[in-house]
């Protein structure tokens, strides 16, 4: 019975390249969610996406950042040309059918390490 | 917006009680979470209200008040384990059908011998 699935856990890149964040739900969720945590602060929504759908991607940068979510295969956020700034913690949150009165379930986490 | 304030650091004794105060300021009101985190580690569930008064589930108690946008989290029989941060989450009343959170930052609980 696995829970959410995240990886890579720990993940390095150097100024200017990519980094590609995976996110598996758990089982039977069709709903993810991604989140930044920085250094001493707050877990801060980023997006919220369905199988094939990004429903609300209000709190992602409008550059360099992407999320999808296909019908086969895991959750994807995916930041481009990373700058020292993006270095946080990512995790991902799933819930069965993301109604109001649902828990998410979170995941590891993958640690993001821009040299 | 949703503007949510915790202590940012506790400290108390193994076999103590302690609590963990959260306000928060909103337009409107759908659900206020805690979540456990230990250090480096993924936000786990504790509770969940929506409704005012305390809902306690084993050595963990909630309590909400809406008038006031205060709750807080109780912890009794404190155990080493216990050392982590705890978060407290509003649900964005803006955020339609869905579960949309806003996070504090974290109070960070440090249980002592």
């Amino acid at each position: 019975n696995a829970g959410v699935m995240q990886n890579p856990r720990h993940l390095v890149r150097r100024r200017g390249q990519e980094a590609r964040l995976r996110c598996s739900p758990m089982k039977g969720h069709s709903h993810v969610y991604w989140y930044r945590q920085l250094p001493e602060e707050g877990l801060k929504f980023m997006v919220y996406l369905q199988k094939e759908n990004i429903i609300d991607e209000s709190g992602m940068p409008k550059e360099r950042f992407s999320a999808e979510f296909p019908k086969e295969g895991p959750s994807i956020l995916r930041i481009q040309q990373v700058v020292r700034g993006d270095s946080a913690a990512y995790f991902c949150a799933s819930s069965p059918t993301g109604t109001t009165q649902e828990t998410q379930y979170f995941g590891p986490g993958t640690r993001l390490l821009v040299l | 917006g949703q503007n949510i304030d915790q202590p940012t650091e506790m400290t108390a004794t193994e076999g103590a009680i302690v609590q963990i105060n959260c306000t928060y300021q909103t337009s409107g009101f759908n659900g206020l979470f805690w979540y456990q985190q230990h250090a480096g580690e993924a936000p786990t569930f504790l509770s969940y209200n929506v409704l005012d008064g305390l809902e306690e589930k084993g050595r963990f108690s909630s309590f909400l008040s809406r008038s006031k946008g205060y709750s807080y989290l109780l912890l009794k029989e404190l155990q080493m384990k216990d050392s982590a941060s705890y978060l407290c989450a509003v649900r964005d009343p803006n955020s339609g059908g869905y579960q949309k959170v806003t996070f504090g930052i974290g109070t960070k609980l440090q249980v002592i011998p």
